[in-house]
């Protein structure tokens, strides 16, 4: 089964810039979630979709954030303008709509704000 | 608000010492409970999961947890680390009905030869 696949590996701007992450989940799963992991913490969930639906985006701060999920199917996250402390891992994740073995995660996004 | 805590934020370890990580969770209701491991380099894969039943589970590696619902705690264990366990360990705690994990700060282990 392939996995959940995020991309870039690895992005550094400037503040104020904006940069944009996507997000492939495995096939058939109805729900997809961001997190941000910054170094030193575990991750926090920023933006959970149930197919192109949102459920949960009470942790994402929407002056700057911004998440879509097209079809259901490949997810983008936003960021305009970028500040220092966006700095982090940005993970995707994807899951059943009751997963019971939890998720699988992509191999993040790591994103550099100078 | 859900919380995890995790009591030890770096541990290092000679090969073959036993290992027990710590990890309280917040939150009344019924839980489902999960150690994810982060290896370098690499992305957060699931190592065990409590949902019900015996509360002593066995996950991947040789690691096991046990779910004390009196001390809201979830503790991860393995009687001999090796140096291939190095890695960043987190618990995590879902509850409600949207999957939603919350997820503790990490500890990152380091198993020496």
């Amino acid at each position: 089964e392939a996995g959940v696949a995020q991309s870039p590996r690895y992005k550094i701007i400037e503040k104020r810039q904006s940069v944009a992450f996507w997000c492939n989940p495995i096939s058939g799963h109805a729900t997809l979630y961001w997190y941000q992991q910054i170094l030193g913490q575990g991750p926090k969930l920023l933006i959970q979709f149930q197919n192109n639906g949102v459920v949960d985006d009470s942790q994402l701060p929407k002056d700057r954030f911004s998440a879509e999920r097209l079809k259901g199917v490949d997810s983008t996250l936003k960021i305009q303008p970028a500040k220092l402390e966006d700095s982090a891992v940005y993970l995707c994740a994807s899951s059943l709509i009751r997963e019971a073995s939890g998720y699988t995660f992509g191999s993040g996004t790591r994103l550099t704000v100078v | 608000a859900q919380s995890v805590s995790q009591h030890n934020h770096h541990v290092i370890l000679s090969e073959a010492a036993s290992l027990e990580l710590g990890c309280n969770y917040s939150y009344g209701g019924t839980v489902n409970l999960f150690w994810y491991v982060q290896y370098p380099g690499q992305h957060l894969q699931l190592l065990l999961k409590y949902f019900s039943g015996d509360p002593l589970v066995k996950g991947i590696k040789g690691f096991e947890a046990e779910f004390i619902k009196s001390k809201f705690s979830f503790n991860l264990r393995k009687p001999s680390v090796q140096w291939s366990d190095t890695a960043e360990y987190f618990c995590a705690v879902r509850s409600g009905g949207y999957n939603k994990l919350i997820f503790g700060a990490g500890t990152r282990l380091a198993v020496h030869p």
